[in-house]
């Protein structure tokens, strides 16, 4: 059964940093594109970054140089380090799998995670 | 980006009656839509992708259909269950989702 699940969310001030997991299961992390998306509080869903298969990752402007997306395939992990922290990032976090027979960032996400929720605040 | 316009926001309905929410798109995504069901504290699901195909496991009430701009999610005979939350997804572009249709119950 494939599974996501994503942890390292919490309270954190203004300028902060803060690193999120998402643990995954039933696949491999290396033969998949796999993406963060969030949600504000009372808004919609807002893609943040993706990584592809072979390793390339990619950022949505309003976190291109802040964030930072890895992976460790040896746990099977992803990981999100995210600095500079602003109270506009202030979203339940999420990673999500795409699609696994498209393989592409062009594609919807077959499988989620629940989700960590991420408070920046003073 | 690719603008997605969900519609209504939010809606009441009783079990057992037919539902649909509609998704509109600022320009031709062709069939590139997919729709997801969210509930609290639980992952989204997907229901159907490619604006029609229905996912493995989705109970046939579930249906999709349209292309181009504008695209519609049917609930044929509202479960228990199906009181949730209800967003669209373009992929014909970078990843853009719909605000979401809130369906409650009357």
């Amino acid at each position: 059964e494939v599974q996501l699940v994503e942890s390292g969310g919490g309270l954190i001030q203004p300028g902060g940093s803060l690193r999120l997991s998402c643990a995954a299961s039933g696949f491999s992390v290396s033969s998949a594109y796999i993406s963060w998306v969030r949600q504000a509080p009372g808004k919609g869903l807002e893609w943040v970054s993706v990584i592809y298969s072979g390793g390339d990752t990619y950022y949505a402007d309003s976190v291109k140089g802040r964030f930072t997306l890895s992976r460790d395939t040896s746990k099977n992990t992803l990981f999100l380090q995210m600095n500079n922290l602003r109270a506009e990032d202030t979203a339940m976090y999420y990673c999500a799998r795409h699609y696994s027979a498209f393989l592409s960032l062009y594609s919807p996400f077959d499988s989620w995670g629940q989700g960590t929720l991420v408070a920046v605040s003073s | 980006d690719i603008q997605m316009t969900p519609s209504p926001s939010s809606l009441s309905a009783s079990v057992g009656d037919r539902v649909t929410i509609t998704c509109r798109a600022s320009q031709d995504i062709s069939n590139s839509l997919a729709w997801y069901q969210l509930k609290p504290g639980k992952a989204p699901n997907l229901l159907v992708y490619e604006a029609y195909r229905l996912e493995v496991g989705v109970p046939s009430r579930f249906s999709g259909s349209g292309s181009g701009t504008e695209f519609t999610l049917t609930i044929s005979g509202l479960q228990p269950e199906d009181f949730a939350t209800y967003f669209c997804q373009q992929y014909y572009g970078t990843p853009t989702f719909g605000g979401g249709t809130k369906v409650e119950i009357k």
